[in-house]
């Protein structure tokens, strides 16, 4: 059974960096896509960008380029999201997702529950 | 970027409408179109894939159409499980965009 297990909720402060998490099981890990999604409370959501464990291939949105980094250990089969210096507008709820592709489209099957960052002074 | 422009962003229906959720690009995206649904305090599930492809264990009530620019999602029968809000999104150019959302209410 294909799984995603995200690392847990955090509360942190303004300025403070955080690393998260994202274990995959069931499949192998290296050969797919892993997408960062973010959803703000109330809003819609985000691609953040993906990385390719197998290939160390790495695609970022500009919007987020510059304000996060991902980063995957194929031996563990985990996939990272890092920042260096948190701000409040960071505060939302991250998701990664699997993305296997066919016919030349890709999408996300498979998710990861979410994981709840908080940051308020 | 690619704009994924939803319609309508919410809607009220009741168990066994019919319901049509509309999402137009910006510019083509071929057939690089997927479906969401998102329930609160959920991840988001995918439920169509390349327009119209049904994920598997996906309920057949579900169907995807369009091409280039334009695509619909409906729901043939609305069922109570169903009540969520959906997302397209385009993967044919990075940034991959969602539309905004169209949140389905009873």
């Amino acid at each position: 059974e294909v799984q995603l297990v995200q690392s847990g909720a955090e509360l942190k402060k303004p300025g403070e960096s955080l690393k998260i998490s994202c274990t995959g099981s069931g499949y192998t890990f290296s050969n797919f896509w892993i997408a960062w999604v973010r959803h703000v409370p109330g809003k819609g959501l985000e691609w953040m960008g993906m990385i390719h464990p197998g290939k160390s291939d790495l695609r970022y949105s500009p919007s987020f380029e510059g304000q996060v980094t991902m980063s995957a250990d194929k031996s563990l089969a985990t996939a990272y999201l890092k920042w260096s210096s948190l701000k409040a507008s960071d505060t939302a709820v991250y998701y990664c997702a699997r993305r296997p592709c066919s016919g030349g489209n890709c999408y996300s099957d498979f998710w990861g529950q979410g994981a709840l960052i908080s940051v308020s002074s | 970027d690619i704009q994924m422009t939803q319609s309508p962003s919410s809607l009220s229906a009741s168990v066994g409408d019919r319901v049509t959720i509309t999402c137009r690009a910006s510019q083509s995206v071929l057939s690089y179109v997927n479906w969401y649904q998102q329930k609160p305090g959920q991840a988001p599930r995918l439920l169509i894939y390349t327009i119209s492809t049904l994920q598997s264990g996906v309920p057949s009530r579900f169907t995807g159409s369009g091409s280039e620019t334009d695509f619909t999602l409906t729901i043939s029968s609305l069922q109570p499980e169903d009540f969520a809000t959906y997302y397209c999104q385009q993967s044919y150019s990075i940034p991959l965009t969602f539309g905004g959302g169209t949140k389905v209410e009873i």
